[in-house]
């Protein structure tokens, strides 16, 4: 099993559709958890930080935790063409809060 | 200082030759790390910096890789004897950091750079 799981996509939602993407994660240590975005050849930037169990928001952007099911996901709500992107899921592994592992990112596409 | 700073951005060398790349983090950053990604996939950990301490290096990182933070300030990730496996995008980034390790304050929250995409041919 991989430590970070994320299905590949593409997922492709219309334009102001609510965008669903899904993480799991292997190690039940793990405390920290981070949805970043990358755009075709450039890094990644932080898009949210959860760090508790339910819901967090931040504008379109909701993060929701359920460490029972290990499980981790990112809500985009009014979707734009320029959240077209690839969305990484990044976790800290229990013991090791300073190394953050990676998913390979689902590639989300926003059609006007 | 506006983010994590890398260069060169492009690298083209040929097989057997060596690359140096460098990475100045946020000032005030004191953890400083190396991933690298290649294509559809995510950035996988390299290894990590405390300050100028090397804290951990991954299984990733063969005796040709060598990476150092000298006054715990930039860091320099050299590839020796590069090798075409050794194509993709080398990512540096950086955190806060704090003396305790409090995963809810955001000290593990890393910035990225631009990276250095390297091409071995």
């Amino acid at each position: 099993q991989k430590e970070v799981e994320q299905n590949s996509g593409p997922l492709s939602v219309p334009e102001g559709a609510i965008a669903s993407l899904n993480c799991t994660y292997s190690d039940r240590g793990s405390q920290s958890f981070f949805w970043y975005r990358q755009y075709s050849g450039k890094s990644p930037e932080l898009i949210m930080s959860i760090y508790s169990n339910g819901d967090k928001e931040d504008g379109r952007f909701t993060a929701q935790l359920n460490k029972a099911s290990q499980y981790v996901s990112l809500l985009i709500r009014d979707s734009q063409p320029s959240d077209s992107a690839t969305y990484l899921c990044a976790v800290t592994r229990g013991g090791s809060n300073y190394k953050l592992t990676f998913g390979k990112g689902t590639l989300l596409t926003v059609n006007p | 200082d506006t983010g994590v700073s890398q260069n060169p951005r492009h690298k083209i060398t040929k097989r057997g030759q060596n690359v140096t790349f460098r990475c100045d983090p946020i000032s005030e950053h004191n953890r400083l790390y190396w991933y690298r990604q290649t294509l559809g996939q995510g950035p996988e950990f390299l290894t990590y910096f405390q300050n100028e301490a090397q804290l951990e290096k991954s299984r990733l990182l063969s005796d040709r890789f060598s990476a150092e933070r000298p006054k715990g300030s930039f860091s320099t990730l050299e590839i020796q004897r590069t090798e075409q496996g050794d194509s993709a995008m080398y990512l540096c980034a950086s955190s806060p950091g704090t003396g305790v390790l409090i995963y809810s304050s955001g000290a593990n929250v890393l910035t990225f750079g631009a990276g250095s995409r390297l091409t071995v041919l």
